[in-house]
């Protein structure tokens, strides 16, 4: 159980096209979700917070105008990075929260995707 | 400002032998910490957590042990295989519904046949 997805898996585009990147969670409903970008040798950055029916929670430095965020169901959550510039090539990964097991259980975590990697030329 | 730190950027043992990865974190409103193991260009998958209410958790050949005084944690892998060979990040986090994880850089390890 506890299967997140991620499509696509690769991704590259032109400079100034946009690119969205789906999350789902397979086999549990997740009212939160969570994404994240990793650089080369570098740890795993929380980019925003996700919740089901409400408005993301950006991290501080993070354009929210630039990476858009719907969470439009308890089991799909949508990155849409607009006008790519090369400098947004990155892994990005996102994490589901298993919503039945929100704070009432010691195994309550968040599972991974595999991951996007973004190549923006 | 790096809240979690794991000072060992790469780990290298011998099957069979015992792994301790470290992990120290500066935010003392922390309490539950967790620990990824993650294959390049995959995400990283859940291996085990503690919470700050325990020193302790284990699960088969996987050890977490938290020094609350010190802000310290360690995991144990014994006896290490060559299938652990990853690279491993220690995350934390302050609870509540949010549940944000702050990661380590991670630590790479390599376990030799």
């Amino acid at each position: 159980g506890a299967v997140v997805s991620q499509h696509p898996s690769r991704v590259i585009c032109k400079s100034g096209t946009s690119v969205k990147i789906e999350c789902r969670s397979l086999d549990f409903q997740a009212t939160t979700m969570f994404w994240y970008r990793q650089f080369p040798k570098k740890s795993l950055m929380l980019m925003a917070t996700s919740n089901e029916g409400s408005k993301a929670t950006y991290e501080q430095g993070v354009e929210k105008d630039k990476f858009l965020i719907n969470h439009a169901s308890l089991t799909l959550s949508t990155l849409t990075v607009t006008s790519a510039h090369p400098e947004d090539s990155s892994f990005y990964i996102c994490s589901a929260r298993d919503a039945k097991l929100a704070g009432r259980s010691s195994t309550d975590t968040q599972y991974f995707g595999p991951g996007t990697r973004l190549t923006v030329l | 400002d790096q809240q979690v730190k794991q000072n060992s950027p790469s780990l290298s043992v011998q099957e069979g032998r015992i792994s301790i990865l470290n992990c120290d974190y500066t935010n003392s409103m922390f309490d539950y910490f967790l620990w990824y193991k993650k294959y390049p260009a995959e995400g990283p998958t859940f291996l085990i957590s503690i919470s700050s209410i325990k020193d302790k958790n284990e699960d088969g050949r996987f050890t977490v042990f938290l020094n609350k005084s010190a802000k310290h944690l360690s995991l144990h892998i014994v006896p290490s295989q060559p299938g652990d060979s990853a690279v491993y990040f220690c995350a934390a986090s302050r609870g509540g519904s949010n549940y944000k994880l702050t990661f380590g850089k991670g630590t790479l390890l390599t376990v030799n046949p």
